[in-house]
Protein backbone atom coordinates (compact mmCIF):
# COMPACT_ATOMS: atom_id res chain seq x y z
CA UNK A 1 0.00 0.00 0.00
CA UNK A 2 1.51 3.66 -0.88
CA UNK A 3 1.53 5.83 1.49
CA UNK A 4 -0.41 8.43 0.18
CA UNK A 5 -3.33 7.62 -2.49
CA UNK A 6 -4.97 10.02 -4.72
CA UNK A 7 -7.24 9.10 -7.68
CA UNK A 8 -5.29 11.09 -10.82
CA UNK A 9 -8.26 11.59 -12.67
CA UNK A 10 -8.65 13.25 -15.25
CA UNK A 11 -11.80 14.79 -12.69
CA UNK A 12 -14.09 17.24 -15.60
CA UNK A 13 -16.88 19.88 -13.84
CA UNK A 14 -18.42 22.45 -15.23
CA UNK A 15 -17.58 26.09 -14.16
CA UNK A 16 -19.09 27.13 -11.23
CA UNK A 17 -19.70 23.83 -9.63
CA UNK A 18 -18.06 22.76 -6.45
CA UNK A 19 -14.93 20.86 -6.93
CA UNK A 20 -14.10 17.58 -4.02
CA UNK A 21 -10.41 16.17 -4.43
CA UNK A 22 -9.27 13.91 -2.13
CA UNK A 23 -6.22 12.12 -0.71
CA UNK A 24 -5.80 9.18 2.21
CA UNK A 25 -2.71 7.63 3.53
CA UNK A 26 -1.61 5.46 6.32
CA UNK A 27 1.26 6.68 8.00
CA UNK A 28 -0.42 7.99 11.31
CA UNK A 29 2.37 10.32 11.62
CA UNK A 30 1.66 12.61 9.64
CA UNK A 31 0.49 15.60 11.15
CA UNK A 32 0.65 18.42 8.20
CA UNK A 33 -1.40 18.69 5.14
CA UNK A 34 -0.58 20.61 2.13
CA UNK A 35 -2.56 21.34 -1.21
CA UNK A 36 -0.27 22.59 -3.87
CA UNK A 37 -1.74 23.18 -7.78
CA UNK A 38 0.75 22.48 -10.19
CA UNK A 39 0.07 23.55 -14.16
CA UNK A 40 1.74 21.76 -17.08
CA UNK A 41 5.44 21.96 -16.93
CA UNK A 42 5.79 24.25 -13.69
CA UNK A 43 6.64 23.75 -10.39
CA UNK A 44 3.91 23.26 -7.70
CA UNK A 45 2.07 26.27 -5.69
CA UNK A 46 0.95 26.06 -2.33
CA UNK A 47 -2.64 26.46 -1.69
CA UNK A 48 -3.65 25.41 1.41
CA UNK A 49 -1.37 24.68 4.58
CA UNK A 50 -3.34 22.77 8.14
CA UNK A 51 -1.97 21.14 10.88
CA UNK A 52 -3.80 18.92 12.46
CA UNK A 53 -7.89 17.87 11.98
CA UNK A 54 -10.26 20.50 11.36
CA UNK A 55 -11.28 23.02 8.44
CA UNK A 56 -9.67 25.66 6.86
CA UNK A 57 -10.57 28.06 4.76
CA UNK A 58 -9.08 30.31 2.42
CA UNK A 59 -11.23 32.66 0.07
CA UNK A 60 -12.84 29.63 -2.32
CA UNK A 61 -10.97 26.56 -1.28
CA UNK A 62 -11.47 25.38 2.00
CA UNK A 63 -9.35 22.37 3.25
CA UNK A 64 -10.19 19.56 5.63
CA UNK A 65 -8.29 16.87 7.27
CA UNK A 66 -9.89 13.99 9.45
CA UNK A 67 -6.99 12.16 11.12
CA UNK A 68 -9.09 9.22 12.48
CA UNK A 69 -9.88 8.39 8.94
CA UNK A 70 -6.64 9.67 7.37
CA UNK A 71 -8.13 11.47 4.86
CA UNK A 72 -7.78 15.00 3.54
CA UNK A 73 -10.00 17.11 1.20
CA UNK A 74 -9.98 19.98 -0.70
CA UNK A 75 -13.25 21.65 -1.42
CA UNK A 76 -13.02 24.72 -4.52
CA UNK A 77 -16.62 26.61 -4.53
CA UNK A 78 -17.46 28.67 -7.60
CA UNK A 79 -14.75 26.58 -10.11
CA UNK A 80 -13.53 28.46 -12.62
CA UNK A 81 -12.06 26.94 -15.78
CA UNK A 82 -8.38 29.10 -14.34
CA UNK A 83 -8.18 26.29 -11.93
CA UNK A 84 -7.61 23.42 -14.81
CA UNK A 85 -4.81 22.22 -12.96
CA UNK A 86 -2.70 19.37 -11.12
CA UNK A 87 -3.75 19.27 -7.69
CA UNK A 88 -1.04 17.79 -5.44
CA UNK A 89 -1.56 16.94 -1.66
CA UNK A 90 1.09 16.45 0.37
CA UNK A 91 1.91 15.63 4.10
CA UNK A 92 5.10 15.14 6.77
CA UNK A 93 5.31 14.56 9.99
CA UNK A 94 7.23 17.32 10.92
CA UNK A 95 6.70 21.08 9.90
CA UNK A 96 6.35 20.87 6.33
CA UNK A 97 9.24 22.89 5.78
CA UNK A 98 11.43 21.00 7.70
CA UNK A 99 11.68 18.10 6.25
CA UNK A 100 10.69 17.03 2.56
CA UNK A 101 7.18 15.96 1.81
CA UNK A 102 5.20 13.12 0.59
CA UNK A 103 2.79 13.56 -2.37
CA UNK A 104 0.26 11.96 -3.65
CA UNK A 105 0.43 11.20 -7.64
CA UNK A 106 -1.86 14.56 -7.93
CA UNK A 107 -5.78 14.68 -9.38
CA UNK A 108 -5.74 16.25 -13.08
CA UNK A 109 -8.77 18.71 -13.10
CA UNK A 110 -10.46 20.13 -16.10
CA UNK A 111 -13.29 23.19 -15.34
CA UNK A 112 -15.39 23.24 -18.85
CA UNK A 113 -16.46 26.82 -19.60
CA UNK B 1 8.58 37.34 -2.06
CA UNK B 2 9.45 33.58 -1.89
CA UNK B 3 10.74 32.81 -5.55
CA UNK B 4 12.66 29.71 -6.32
CA UNK B 5 14.61 29.93 -9.73
CA UNK B 6 16.13 26.76 -12.06
CA UNK B 7 17.97 26.70 -14.32
CA UNK B 8 18.13 25.46 -17.17
CA UNK B 9 14.44 24.55 -17.36
CA UNK B 10 14.84 22.31 -20.05
CA UNK B 11 18.09 20.30 -21.23
CA UNK B 12 18.96 17.55 -23.48
CA UNK B 13 22.23 15.23 -23.40
CA UNK B 14 23.70 12.33 -24.44
CA UNK B 15 24.04 9.37 -22.49
CA UNK B 16 27.01 8.97 -20.26
CA UNK B 17 27.58 13.20 -20.08
CA UNK B 18 27.11 14.84 -17.13
CA UNK B 19 24.26 17.47 -16.56
CA UNK B 20 24.33 20.67 -13.69
CA UNK B 21 20.49 21.57 -12.42
CA UNK B 22 20.99 24.59 -10.41
CA UNK B 23 18.29 25.92 -7.89
CA UNK B 24 18.48 29.42 -6.66
CA UNK B 25 16.14 31.10 -3.90
CA UNK B 26 15.91 35.16 -5.14
CA UNK B 27 14.25 36.83 -2.40
CA UNK B 28 15.10 34.89 0.55
CA UNK B 29 17.59 32.92 2.45
CA UNK B 30 17.04 29.00 2.33
CA UNK B 31 19.37 26.88 5.12
CA UNK B 32 17.33 23.92 3.58
CA UNK B 33 16.60 22.72 0.08
CA UNK B 34 14.77 20.18 -1.32
CA UNK B 35 15.67 18.25 -4.37
CA UNK B 36 12.42 15.97 -6.23
CA UNK B 37 11.81 14.18 -9.14
CA UNK B 38 8.56 13.70 -10.86
CA UNK B 39 8.32 11.15 -13.55
CA UNK B 40 4.64 11.61 -15.87
CA UNK B 41 2.09 10.68 -14.35
CA UNK B 42 3.56 10.43 -11.01
CA UNK B 43 4.07 11.87 -7.87
CA UNK B 44 6.82 14.43 -6.86
CA UNK B 45 9.44 12.35 -5.43
CA UNK B 46 11.90 13.57 -2.52
CA UNK B 47 15.61 12.78 -3.80
CA UNK B 48 17.64 14.27 -1.35
CA UNK B 49 17.71 17.23 1.82
CA UNK B 50 20.47 19.57 1.02
CA UNK B 51 21.75 21.85 3.79
CA UNK B 52 23.76 25.21 3.57
CA UNK B 53 27.12 24.03 4.63
CA UNK B 54 26.96 20.33 5.36
CA UNK B 55 26.57 16.97 3.00
CA UNK B 56 23.36 16.21 1.55
CA UNK B 57 20.75 13.76 2.81
CA UNK B 58 19.64 10.82 0.24
CA UNK B 59 16.21 8.84 0.39
CA UNK B 60 16.75 5.09 0.41
CA UNK B 61 17.75 4.03 -3.41
CA UNK B 62 18.80 7.51 -4.50
CA UNK B 63 23.00 6.92 -5.33
CA UNK B 64 24.39 9.27 -3.47
CA UNK B 65 27.44 9.25 -6.16
CA UNK B 66 25.17 9.40 -9.31
CA UNK B 67 23.24 12.60 -8.00
CA UNK B 68 25.69 14.98 -6.81
CA UNK B 69 24.52 17.95 -4.22
CA UNK B 70 25.88 20.73 -3.21
CA UNK B 71 24.27 23.49 -1.44
CA UNK B 72 27.22 26.08 -1.36
CA UNK B 73 25.52 29.22 -0.42
CA UNK B 74 22.22 30.48 1.35
CA UNK B 75 20.53 31.18 -2.25
CA UNK B 76 22.09 28.17 -4.34
CA UNK B 77 21.85 24.54 -4.53
CA UNK B 78 22.80 22.17 -7.68
CA UNK B 79 22.28 18.91 -8.54
CA UNK B 80 24.72 17.55 -10.87
CA UNK B 81 23.46 14.05 -12.65
CA UNK B 82 26.43 12.40 -13.50
CA UNK B 83 27.12 9.67 -16.50
CA UNK B 84 23.44 10.32 -17.67
CA UNK B 85 21.80 7.20 -19.16
CA UNK B 86 18.06 7.46 -20.66
CA UNK B 87 16.91 6.15 -17.29
CA UNK B 88 17.67 9.40 -15.67
CA UNK B 89 14.96 11.55 -18.09
CA UNK B 90 12.61 13.16 -15.79
CA UNK B 91 11.33 16.64 -14.54
CA UNK B 92 13.83 17.50 -11.32
CA UNK B 93 12.23 20.49 -9.03
CA UNK B 94 13.58 22.10 -5.63
CA UNK B 95 12.21 23.45 -3.10
CA UNK B 96 13.39 25.59 -0.46
CA UNK B 97 12.71 26.31 3.16
CA UNK B 98 13.20 30.19 4.08
CA UNK B 99 15.13 30.46 6.81
CA UNK B 100 12.40 33.12 7.93
CA UNK B 101 8.92 30.70 7.79
CA UNK B 102 9.80 27.52 8.67
CA UNK B 103 6.84 25.89 7.74
CA UNK B 104 6.46 26.17 4.08
CA UNK B 105 8.96 25.14 1.34
CA UNK B 106 8.73 27.02 -2.02
CA UNK B 107 8.94 25.46 -5.20
CA UNK B 108 11.15 26.06 -8.74
CA UNK B 109 9.27 25.59 -11.81
CA UNK B 110 11.97 22.55 -12.38
CA UNK B 111 13.57 21.11 -15.16
CA UNK B 112 13.04 18.80 -17.86
CA UNK B 113 15.94 16.65 -18.81
CA UNK B 114 16.12 14.23 -21.52
CA UNK B 115 18.89 11.68 -21.91
CA UNK B 116 19.67 10.46 -25.04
Amino acid sequence: QKEVEQDPGPLSVPEGAIVSLNCTYSNSAFQYFMWYRQYSRKGPELLMYTYSSGNKEDGRFTAQVDKSSKYISLFIRDSQPSDSATYLCAMSDTGGGADGLTFGKGTHLIIQP
Amino acid sequence: GAVVSQHPSRVICKSGTSVKIECRSLDFQATTMFWYRQFPKQSLMLMATSNEGSKATYEQGVEKDKFLINHASLTLSTLTVTSAHPEDSSFYICSARDRENYNEQFFGPGTRLTVL
